[in-house]
């Protein structure tokens, strides 16, 4: 069965730092895999798409990788910041529907 | 411009009730997605609609049902409660897009209903 996974346990790194996220599947081929960043009680928020033949994709302190040989995404956050605490998810999807297969999430925490 | 708004924020059930849950959509989005995140996990898709109808739907029982109204608004109704459906119900909205591309939107997620079943 299709299976994506985060890293779970929790990663908590000094602010100034980069914070790198991994998110693993298998038994899957997405045509596009999305982040979110959830905080507490509230509903995830979108940050970056990046499609299959795309190899990387930026945003402002924002990186993603996605290596469809590994099978593996990499999210990161440069020079980050104690408001980038959060919980950040990787979803994956195929073309043109809104079933995005979700990972557990990690939470993220900067410290001052 | 309002993004995504569901009702009620939180709500207490009784096992073997029924609920409904209620969503409006980002203004210009079309296809409304539920999601159910339990704690500590990703959210799992229960279905979409669009265009009324019910395009793709998740691995979830017949007790969840849904309906989507002509403004694009949607309901989840989760029949016989048991212990297991608490969780957090996210409604998700979009844009559907046809085309040669196969980019998809980004959802545009509302705050979600915190269901509690005793």
């Amino acid at each position: 069965s299709q299976k994506i996974e985060q890293n779970s346990e929790a990663l908590n790194i000094q602010e100034g730092k980069t914070a790198t996220l991994t998110c693993n599947y298998t038994n899957y081929s997405p045509a596009y895999l999305q982040w979110y960043r959830q905080d507490p009680g509230r509903g995830p928020v979108f940050l970056l798409l990046i499609r299959e033949n795309e190899k990387e994709k930026r945003k402002e302190r924002l990186k993603v990788t996605f290596d469809t040989t590994l099978k593996q995404s990499l999210f990161h956050i440069t020079a980050s910041q104690p408001a980038d605490s959060a919980t950040y998810l990787c979803a994956l999807g195929p073309s043109n529907t809104g079933k995005l297969i979700f990972g557990q999430g990690t939470t993220l925490q900067v410290k001052p | 411009d309002a993004g995504v708004t569901q009702s009620p924020t939180h709500l207490i059930k009784t096992r073997g009730q029924q609920v409904t849950l209620r969503c409006s959509p980002k203004s210009g989005h079309d296809t409304v997605s539920w999601y159910q995140q339990a704690l500590g996990q990703g959210p799992q898709f229960i279905f979409q609609y669009y265009e009324e109808e019910e395009r793709q739907r998740g691995n979830f029982p017949d007790r969840f049902s849904g309906h989507q109204f002509p403004n694009y608004s949607s309901e989840l109704n989760v029949n016989a409660l048991l212990l297991g459906d608490s969780a957090l119900y996210l409604c998700a909205s979009s844009f559907f897009r046809t085309g040669i591309s196969s980019y998809n939107s980004p959802l545009h997620f509302g705050n979600g209903t915190r269901l509690t079943v005793t």
